[in-house]
């Protein structure tokens, strides 16, 4: 059954450093979307991705992240200069168009 | 309460009885979401009611829709230990919005 993927599964930043989170959505969907999910706390989400631009975002999603789809698989999110607060577990979705399914997420740490 | 918030927030059965979970939600929605996450873990979508639907079952989920109340239950039935996980209601709006708004789950322990 296909499923989304993402890498890493953990990764730990210092505080101003820039990261890249990885995602394959499945590969017949259309839609795209980042959520996170800071510890103890709900799942939120982040932005909406679909015919090559952003076509939702949250508050969250501020001028620090930015979305790209480099080519015709992969689904990244970049954080430009991360801050203690964005330590979450970041998952990838996908959707055809309704059902959004889940990576396994990332699991960010900045320190 | 909050859009999507779940109801109980913890749940504990013995192995073969069932699970009932309930969300509710505040603006109008095109679809509800349930999904199952264990700890520390992926969300796995289990099933979608749309607005103009009132029940949908798969497999031992049974998912209801009363959208003049604005609430959803969920109901497993015949728990497994393999159930235990947290619950989740996510809801779409009905301005076409994709973006799920979740609530903050039930966590279901399922004695064997």
């Amino acid at each position: 059954e296909p499923e989304v993927t993402q890498t890493p599964s953990h990764q730990v930043t210092q505080m101003g450093q820039e990261v890249i989170l990885r995602c394959v959505p499945i590969s017949n969907h259309l839609y795209f979307y980042w959520y996170r999910q800071i510890l103890g706390q709900k799942v939120e989400f982040l932005v909406s991705f679909y015919n090559n631009e952003i076509s939702e975002k949250s508050e969250i999603f501020d001028d620090q992240f930015s979305v790209e789809r480099p080519d015709g698989s992969n689904f990244t999110l970049k954080i430009r200069s991360t801050k203690l607060e964005d330590s979450a577990m970041y998952f990838c979705a996908s959707s055809i168009p309704w059902e959004q399914y889940f990576g396994p997420g990332t699991r960010l740490t900045v320190t | 309460s909050q859009q999507g918030e779940e109801d109980p927030q913890a749940l504990s059965i013995q192995e073969g009885e069932n699970a009932t979970m309930n969300c509710s939600y505040k603006t109008s929605i095109n679809n509800l979401q349930w999904y199952r996450q264990n700890s520390g873990r992926g969300l796995v979508h289990l099933i979608l009611i749309r607005s103009n639907e009132r029940e949908k079952h798969s497999g031992r989920l049974r998912v209801t829709l009363d959208t003049s109340k604005k609430s959803s239950s969920l109901l497993i039935t015949a728990s497994r230990a393999a159930d235990t996980a947290s619950y989740f209601c996510a809801t779409a709006q009905k301005t076409g919005r994709r973006a799920l708004t979740f609530g903050s789950g039930t966590r279901l322990q399922v004695q064997p």
